[in-house]
């Protein structure tokens, strides 16, 4: 079985501060992990995903995240926070032995002060 | 207009009705799914179907059933609404490319349905 924590369920930051949001998962085959963010009254938004490679990726809004193996975590950073980068944020993984389905974590409600 | 479409985007009703939400998408995608989002527990898979034909069962299918009446059409049915599956539900698609497990979801803006 698959699986993903996101252990904050609330992260605030001051506006121009870096963030991050941080995301583990469990996976029995190769990861396949996914950024998604949820403004409200809307639907996710695909923001970055890691599939090989390079383990710092970078998506879209200026958010990158980084695939650490090891620790089997992949959180999502921000050098520098906006306002208008408030809003909910779920990571999600796949892997190779579950085809077609993501399994999502609780999300992440990212509040960025002025 | 959006690439995925959902309707109604609000609905109240009463406990033991049918309800059906539905999706529709412009995208040409292959895949369709269900979810359903509740406050604090993120997203959960009801459905999912990866051409006409085929219709699979989610973690959380029970109550629920779904037709893919087309490739760009795929409904949920509650057939007898109860409180507790009152929650905000979203429909989404991935397109079936060769590296299959990259397949990114798109999102509809979602249907919140209150059941009373």
């Amino acid at each position: 079985a698959q699986s993903v924590a996101q252990p904050e369920d609330q992260v605030n930051v001051a506006e121009g501060n870096p963030l991050t949001v941080k995301c583990t998962y469990s996976v029995s085959g190769n990861p396949y992990l996914f950024w998604y963010v949820q403004y409200p009254n809307r639907g996710l938004q695909f923001l970055l995903k890691y599939i090989t490679g390079d383990n710092l990726v970078k998506g879209s809004y200026g958010f990158e995240a980084e695939f650490n193996k090891s620790q089997t975590s992949f959180h999502l950073k921000k050098p520098s926070a906006l306002v208008s980068d408030s809003a909910l944020y779920f990571c999600a993984v796949r892997d190779n032995t579950n085809a077609g389905k993501s399994t999502f974590g609780d999300g992440t409600t990212l509040t960025v002060k002025p | 207009d959006a690439d995925v479409t959902q309707t109604p985007r609000n609905r109240i009703t009463k406990t033991g009705k049918r309800i059906m939400l539905e999706c529709s998408q412009t995208k040409g995608h292959d895949r369709m799914y269900w979810y359903r989002q509740d406050p604090g527990l993120g997203l959960r898979l009801i459905y999912y179907s990866f051409d006409v034909k085929d219709i699979n069962k989610g973690e959380i299918s029970d109550g629920y059933s779904v037709s893919r009446q087309a490739q760009a059409k795929f409904s949920l049915s509650l057939e007898s609404a109860i409180p507790n599956q009152t929650a905000l539900y979203f429909c989404a698609t991935s397109d079936l490319v060769s590296d299959s497990w990259a397949n990114v979801l798109t999102f509809g803006a979602g249907s919140r349905l209150t059941v009373l």
